[in-house]
């Protein structure tokens, strides 16, 4: 079954914690992105990736890294967590050409700072 | 900045109403305008426009995009329950591989 999966799906923590949020989807695409949601202020995009060891900044990076060592993972990683960073985040994936803009949504994983 | 507005915020009606939500966006160098809907959890894709006036159709929903006016609409007709759901619109502006969201519009479909 073609999919976007995340984890953990919930995850409760601690401000300063490190923590990795692990994206994987099966589907051989080359765009993969996330999402944070937060009530009010819709989806914002953290980072995306066009390509293995290709990534770029969206509009809300601070605070955040990413990787993508093979095409189908791209983790997010929390250094340093604070509350600001509570929040649902989504994975997201593509093709980068045709079919590009009918991104598959991972479940969400929903985090909290405390 | 670029940025996309959603209106209204959210919207309940009863089944069998036809609803038609708004999207306008501030972008430069437009190229697509996406609709989601978000039931529970993940977002599932509607539509995607890029040419102005050409109308994308689905079942109940229809979508279409004004490029000189900046804003889509989408048009659910003879909504059902399982219509409700918040509907997202994004835009990504060319050459840049991002998507900006609006905030969504919390649609409420009525028995």
């Amino acid at each position: 079954e073609a999919q976007v999966t995340q984890n953990p799906r919930y995850l409760i923590t601690v401000t300063g914690k490190k923590l990795t949020v692990t994206c994987s989807q099966n589907m051989n695409h080359e765009y993969m992105s996330w999402y944070r949601q937060d009530p009010g202020l819709g989806l914002r995009q953290i980072y995306y990736s066009m390509n293995v060891e290709v990534t770029d900044k969206g509009d809300v990076p601070e605070g955040y890294k990413v990787s993508r060592k093979e095409k189908r993972n791209f983790p997010l990683i929390l250094e340093s967590p604070s509350p600001n960073q509570t929040s649902l985040y989504f994975c997201a994936s593509s093709f980068l050409r045709q079919g590009r803009d009918t991104q598959y949504f991972g479940p969400g994983t929903r985090l909290t700072v405390l | 900045e670029d940025k996309v507005v959603q209106s209204p915020l959210s919207l309940v009606v009863h089944e069998g109403d036809t609803v038609t939500l708004n999207c306008s966006y501030e972008v430069t160098n437009f190229r697509s305008l996406l609709w989601y809907k978000q039931e529970k959890k993940a977002p599932t894709f509607l539509f995607m426009l890029t040419s102005s006036g050409i109308e994308k159709k689905s079942g109940r929903l229809s979508s279409i995009l004004d490029k000189k006016e900046l804003f889509s609409i989408l048009n659910i007709t003879a909504t059902q329950t399982g219509d409700s759901a918040i509907y997202l619109c994004a835009v990504e502006p060319s050459g840049t591989y991002k998507y900006i969201f609006g905030t969504g519009t919390r649609l409420k479909v009525l028995a």
